[in-house]
């Protein structure tokens, strides 16, 4: 039947534990990889990106992982904070000169204080 | 604050109603793309604007349409609206390099309900 709302995966962590968020992908023609953070009621902000030509991108306390192999992106989180809680989802630009933007479903984190 | 703005915030309206959407994009930027957000779907691509000219097509049905004006501003027209239109519809806007590693920033959003 129709699905009637997104089962979102749900990922618990203490605060200050790190976090792995996972992603499948499928197009092993995408060259570009995104994670958004989305808080409630605002828009997916920016976290970190990674190219196809790239294994893994640091940033501030995140740290994304691409195997290329398997087509699957990570997303780690370092010391996780209460103001980390969103959902995040990750994002594959399929390439070919596309700028077109694929979401996967998005894994809410919910940080414990 | 990505820089990207969207009005109106809410907006209600009934079926078979018309509405349009706004977006101003990030200084210098100019790609604009509208995305569409529903409990059912996600996040699914709608349509996409580079300096005033259509790029690519999504998931949009026919009775929307958009524009991008010489300012860069964008309008995202919804037409014959049904219950199903009731979503979060989203803009982004990036540089509009040729590169298209070119990331994308957000906006707000809009919430639009049908009733």
């Amino acid at each position: 039947g129709e699905n009637v709302g997104l089962h979102l995966p749900t990922l618990s962590v203490q605060e200050g534990d790190n976090s792995i968020i996972n992603c499948a992908y499928s197009n092993s023609a995408s060259d570009y990889f995104i994670w958004y953070k989305q808080e409630s009621g605002k828009g997916p902000q920016f976290i970190i990106d990674i190219r196809s030509n790239m294994d893994k991108r640091q940033g501030q306390r995140v740290t994304v992982l691409l195997n290329k192999t398997v087509k699957h992106l990570s997303l780690q989180i370092a010391a996780t904070q209460p103001g980390d809680s969103a959902v995040y989802f990750c994002a594959e630009n399929r390439g070919a000169g596309s700028y077109q933007l694929t979401f996967g479903k998005g894994t809410k984190l919910s940080v414990i204080p | 604050d990505s820089g990207v703005t969207q009005t109106p915030k809410h907006l209600i309206t009934a079926t078979g109603q018309r509405v349009t959407l706004r977006c101003s994009p990030r200084s210098g930027d100019l790609s604009v793309y509208w995305y569409q957000q529903s409990l059912d779907q996600g996040l699914q691509f709608l349509i996409h604007y580079y300096n005033g000219e259509e790029r690519a097509k999504g998931n949009i049905l026919e009775r929307f349409s958009a524009q991008q004006f010489p300012d860069l501003h964008s309008e995202l027209n919804l037409s014959s609206l049904e219950l199903g239109d009731s979503a979060l519809y989203f803009c982004a806007s990036s540089a509009g390099t040729s590169d298209s590693t070119d990331t994308q920033y957000f906006g707000p959003g809009t919430r639009l309900t049908v009733l």
